[in-house]
Parts: structure tokens; C-alpha cells; sequence
């Protein structure tokens, strides 16, 4: 049974503060994403990695980073919180030609 | 890159009666499209997906169909249920297992 967690089901911070949001898998999938939800948005794809220390950018890059050190663990950093990014987070995984698994997601709040 | 339309919004339908939800692709080399349904307070989970080599798939009660010349695809859902009801998503990537680009969701509602 594929298990994809979240550090975080509720975080809050302040606006300048640097967030970290973790995302664990535990069945060995090379392919991470990371993703955020807003009401009447859908799913916005903001960063992916096909491998360890390999990034791509998606669609709403700006203000986001992201770290692969290991192939289970993919991180997405905030490095100065706004209230813009007071958002649901979810991050997926996938071996290739398979589906996405998601993580039950991290509602942000920045005040 | 990417774009997916996806219509209607919301949805309304009586129990036992049938729900469509279609969506078009931009992109001509995007060659999976899967379904998520997303239950109130919880993650999505994948219903169904259809790859551009099959024009139509079924699992039940859950058909997907895919006109790839016209690049819309959709989803049909028969004899609704009150547990049916959700936020769908349609999504489409290069190929499974890649980055998707996500429609913005249909919230549908069942009622009995």
C-alpha cells in the first residue's frame, strides 16, 4: 500500500518567515511533485523531480523552492512566507508510466 | 505549455440519474489524462485514466471517453450515488507517472 506523508496537516506563520513543508514515500517511487490548491483553481503544479537532486519548475514557481537530498523525501520551502501563499499544499509521487499517489496535504496559513 | 479546460463547474443531479463532466487539452502531445475524485477533507484519489491509444474506458459505473483530433475528453459517471458525490478532477501529462496539469474541478452533488 503506497503511503506518501505530510509533516504538516495545519501550519501556521508569519509573513517573512522561511516554511519548510515535508513530503515522505515510502514505496521507493523516483518522481515527486508538489502541488497547491486554491477554491475555483484546482491543482496548480508548482515544482517536480524526476530524480535525487534533480528540479523542474511548474507552473507557479515563483516564491518556492524545492530539495530532493534523498529519493523518498522531497521539501518545499517558502523562503519568506506571504499571505498569497496561504494555501492547501499536496505532494504526489509516482514511479514512471504509473498514477500519482497524493499525501493528505498541509493547510498553510500566513498571517 | 499545457492548459485544461474543464466544465461544468458544479453539477446537480438526482440520485440514479447519469453525470458528465468533459475537458479539453491544449497540448497535442499530452498522451495520459486520469480522473481524481476528491472527497471533502481528504486527498484525490485516481478513479479512473485513459492513455491516447484507447478512445473510450470502463470500470463500472465510470467511463472515460478521448476524441484526441478534437482534444477533449470525459467523464461519465451512470446511476449515480449519494457517495458519488465530490470535487472531480481531469488532468493531462506527456505520459503516466509525469508532471499533470490539473482542470480546475467539477463539484458534484447527488441527491437522493
Amino acid at each position: 500500500d503506497v503511503k506518501v506523508t505530510q509533516s504538516s496537516r495545519y501550519l501556521v506563520k508569519r509573513t517573512g518567515e522561511k516554511v519548510f513543508l515535508e513530503c515522505v514515500q515510502d514505496m521507493d517511487h523516483e518522481n515527486m511533485f508538489w502541488y497547491r490548491q486554491d477554491p475555483g483553481l484546482g491543482l496548480r503544479l508548482i515544482y517536480f523531480s524526476y530524480d535525487v537532486k534533480m528540479k523542474e519548475k511548474g507552473d507557479i514557481p515563483e516564491g518556492y523552492s524545492v530539495s530532493r537530498e534523498k529519493k523518498e523525501r522531497f521539501s518545499l520551502i517558502l523562503e519568506s512566507a506571504s499571505t498569497n501563499q496561504t494555501s492547501m499544499y499536496l505532494c504526489a509521487s509516482s514511479l514512471l508510466a504509473r498514477e500519482q499517489f497524493f499525501g493528505p496535504g498541509t493547510r498553510l496559513t500566513v498571517l | 505549455g499545457e492548459n485544461v479546460e474543464q466544465h461544468p463547474s458544479t453539477l446537480s443531479v438526482q440520485e440514479g440519474d447519469s453525470a458528465v463532466i468533459k475537458c479539453t487539452y491544449s497540448d497535442s502531445a499530452s498522451n495520459y489524462f486520469p480522473w481524481y475524485k476528491q472527497e471533502l477533507g481528504k486527498r484525490p484519489q485516481l478513479i479512473i485514466d485513459i492513455r491516447s491509444n484507447v478512445g473510450e474506458k470502463k470500470d463500472q459505473r465510470i467511463a472515460v471517453t478521448l476524441n484526441k483530433t478534437a482534444k477533449h475528453f470525459s467523464l461519465h459517471i451512470t446511476e449515480t450515488q449519494p457517495e458519488d458525490s465530490a470535487v472531480y478532477f481531469c488532468a493531462a501529462s506527456g505520459q503516466a507517472g509525469t508532471a499533470l496539469i490539473f482542470g480546475k474541478g467539477t463539484t458534484l452533488s447527488v441527491s437522493s
